[in-house]
Order: C-alpha cells, then sequence, then structure tokens
C-alpha cells in the first residue's frame, strides 16, 4: 500500500464549477501537507500548505486537513480552464533528517470553457 | 531570479547507454533533491543532498543510479546501462532551510526514452 493515495482521474468539469481533488495518507507521523499544481512538461509549483487540522483559505483556493481520519482535500471555487493541470498533494516531516516529501499521484483536471 | 534549471529537456538514448542529467538549484539553496515521475506514478524520491552532509540515497532504485552535487550547487545524476524501465521525467528540485515547511522549488525535468 502506498503511503499517499490520490485518485489520478481525469476529473472533467466546467467552468464555473466547484472543484474538490482529496488525498488519503496512512504515515500519521506527516505534519505538514501541500498542494502542488503542475501544467503539462512543466515541473510542479506550490500551491497551498497546511500543518494542522482545518481549513486554510487563498483566493479561489481552500486547502483541508484531517488528521484524525487522514485525509486532506482541496478545494478551487469558480474553477477556470487556465485551473486546468495535474494536482498533486504532498507531505513532509519537519525532522531535519527527513526533508523530502512523499507524493500522491496527482488528479488531472480539465476545466472546460 | 532565475529558478531551477535542468539540461537537457529531452533525452532519447538506446537500451545500455549511459546518461547523465544535469541539475542548476537556485542560488543560495542548499537543499538539492532528485525525483523521478513515471506516467500515472506521481513522484518518487531518488536523492537528497543537504550542504556538506552525507546524500540521503534511499530512493535510489538500483546501484545503476548515482549521483554527485559538485560545489554545493550543480547536480547530476548518472544512470549506467539505461533500461527501458528507466524512462521518466527526471525532475530536480531545490528548497531553503528558512522554511518550516520545505517549499521545493522545482526545475522543468528531464524526459528520458529509452529505447
Amino acid at each position: 500500500q502506498k503511503e499517499v493515495e490520490q485518485d489520478p482521474g481525469p476529473l472533467s468539469v466546467p467552468e464555473g464549477a466547484i472543484v474538490s481533488l482529496n488525498c488519503t495518507y496512512s504515515n500519521s507521523a506527516f505534519q505538514y501537507f501541500m498542494w502542488y499544481r503542475q501544467y503539462s512538461r512543466k515541473g510542479p509549483e506550490l500551491l497551498m500548505y497546511t500543518y494542522s487540522s482545518g481549513n486554510k483559505e487563498d483566493g479561489r483556493f481552500t486547502a483541508q486537513v484531517d488528521k484524525s481520519s487522514k485525509y486532506i482535500s482541496l478545494f478551487i471555487r469558480d474553477s477556470q480552464p487556465s485551473d486546468s493541470a495535474t494536482y498533486l498533494c504532498a507531505m513532509g516531516h519537519m525532522d531535519t533528517g527527513r526533508r523530502a516529501l512523499t507524493f500522491g499521484s496527482g488528479t488531472r483536471l480539465q476545466v472546460q470553457p | 531570479g532565475a529558478g531551477v534549471s535542468q539540461s537537457p529537456s529531452n533525452k532519447v538514448t538506446e537500451k545500455g547507454k549511459d546518461v547523465e542529467l544535469r541539475c542548476d538549484p537556485i542560488s543560495g539553496h542548499t537543499a538539492l533533491y532528485w525525483y523521478r515521475q513515471s506516467l500515472g506514478q506521481g513522484l518518487e524520491f531518488l536523492i537528497y543532498f543537504q550542504g556538506n552532509s552525507a546524500p540521503d540515497k534511499s530512493g535510489l532504485p538500483s546501484d545503476r543510479f548515482s549521483a554527485e552535487r559538485t560545489g554545493g550547487s550543480v547536480s547530476t545524476l548518472t544512470i549506467q546501462r539505461t533500461q527501458q524501465e528507466d524512462s521518466a521525467v527526471y525532475l530536480c528540485a531545490s528548497s531553503s532551510w528558512t522554511s518550516d515547511y520545505n517549499e521545493q522549488f522545482f526545475g522543468p525535468g528531464t524526459r528520458l526514452t529509452v529505447l
């Protein structure tokens, strides 16, 4: 079993829809949670990060973490065609000896105009 | 400022040949990572360098893979006797230890195809 599970999609939605992207994880030692966005033929770029359970909002994006269920989500409101990309969840430890991130496999999102 | 750069952007090689992939991290970033991204598999950690410490090689899939980082900056990932299953996008990332949450900045990747 992978440490981080993510539905690969593809997920196709109409412009303006609310999008929900999710990951589950098995390692309770993860201390911070991130969402990266990756456009085709580009490297991933950080979209949001959070340490604690609860919600964090940034514009049209909301990251949600439920540590008790080992479940994280990214919500995109008023989705735009420019949001079409692969979204990767990532998790890490603050322990300085383990700085590499553990990534989900990514969910490909297509927003139709 | 300049981001992480990688070269070449694409590499096609024949099975059994050696390849070298290069990464130039963001200036001043002390940590450097190599990941491999196969179709539908997400990012697989390969190796991590931090300053002058011994690298964390725990993700290297076989002894055909090696990496070095010269002068705490540029890194080269070498794959010897390439196999078809080595075909993937190889991503390099760098980060600064000033942030707790370890934001990693990625390069565009090198797309390796082994025929």
